[in-house]
């Protein structure tokens, strides 16, 4: 299986910071890489698929980057309404995977 | 714009089967991925498997002896089955849609499975 490793687990940021995560995958995925955030008790939310693609209705101020097996998401100026736990999931080959999850604060 | 709703029993106990049930509005059921994914207390997330409306399945091989995924056109519906459950398939599932080459664009809002006596 692929494993997925996303750095920090945790961060904590001010508002209007940009915010960069990142997502290692252990093999080459070429660009099936996902990127979706989680609310508590609220279904996630798909961001990015494609490394880089935003889904239709996400804001421009999400962007995804990267190929291989390197990757970030980037939001360009975080606001209260982006407080979630952000994942990524290749799905390159089968068993898809997801990393453990970055649970993005307000400082 | 679509929507998927699980249902299906909250407590189901040791060595029985886990039943859940996706209903999909908004959109057909047809050309898609439809798949379940798990999120026990406190972990990761975890692939469970697809179904492809045409009838293509593929399972985690961890799970795959005791999956079955099906799909009800005539209902807009989709289904999870897990056999011979145990305390570690105690997890909150979700059912998504997945789009060729593009990843998961819809999510449930997941139900809370425990396994126990």
């Amino acid at each position: 299986d692929i494993q997925m490793t996303q750095s920090p687990s945790s961060l904590s940021a001010s508002v209007g910071d940009r915010v960069t995560i990142t997502c290692r995958a252990s093999q080459g995925i070429s660009n099936y890489l996902a990127w979706f955030r989680q609310k508590p008790g609220k279904a996630p939310k798909s961001l990015i698929y494609g490394a880089s693609s935003l889904r239709s209705g996400v804001p421009s101020k999400f962007s995804g980057s990267g190929s291989g097996t390197d990757f970030t998401l980037t939001i360009s100026s975080l606001q209260p309404e982006d407080i979630a736990t952000y994942y990524c999931q290749q799905y390159s080959s089968y068993p898809y995977t997801f990393g453990q999850g970055t649970k993005l604060e307000i400082k | 714009q679509v929507q998927l709703q699980e249902s299906g029993p909250g407590l189901v106990k040791p060595s029985e089967t886990l039943s859940l049930t996706c209903t999909v509005s908004g959109g057909s059921i047809s050309d898609y991925y439809w798949s379940w994914v798990r999120q026990p207390p406190g972990k990761g997330l975890e692939w469970i498997g697809y179904k492809h409306y045409s009838g293509r399945t593929n399972y985690n091989p961890s799970l795959k002896s005791r999956v079955t995924i099906s799909v009800d056109t005539s209902k807009n519906q989709f289904s999870l089955k897990l056999s011979s459950v145990t305390a570690a398939d105690t997890a909150v599932y979700y059912c998504a849609r997945e789009r060729e080459a593009m990843a998961y664009d819809y999510w449930g809002q997941g139900t809370l499975v425990t396994v126990s006596s």
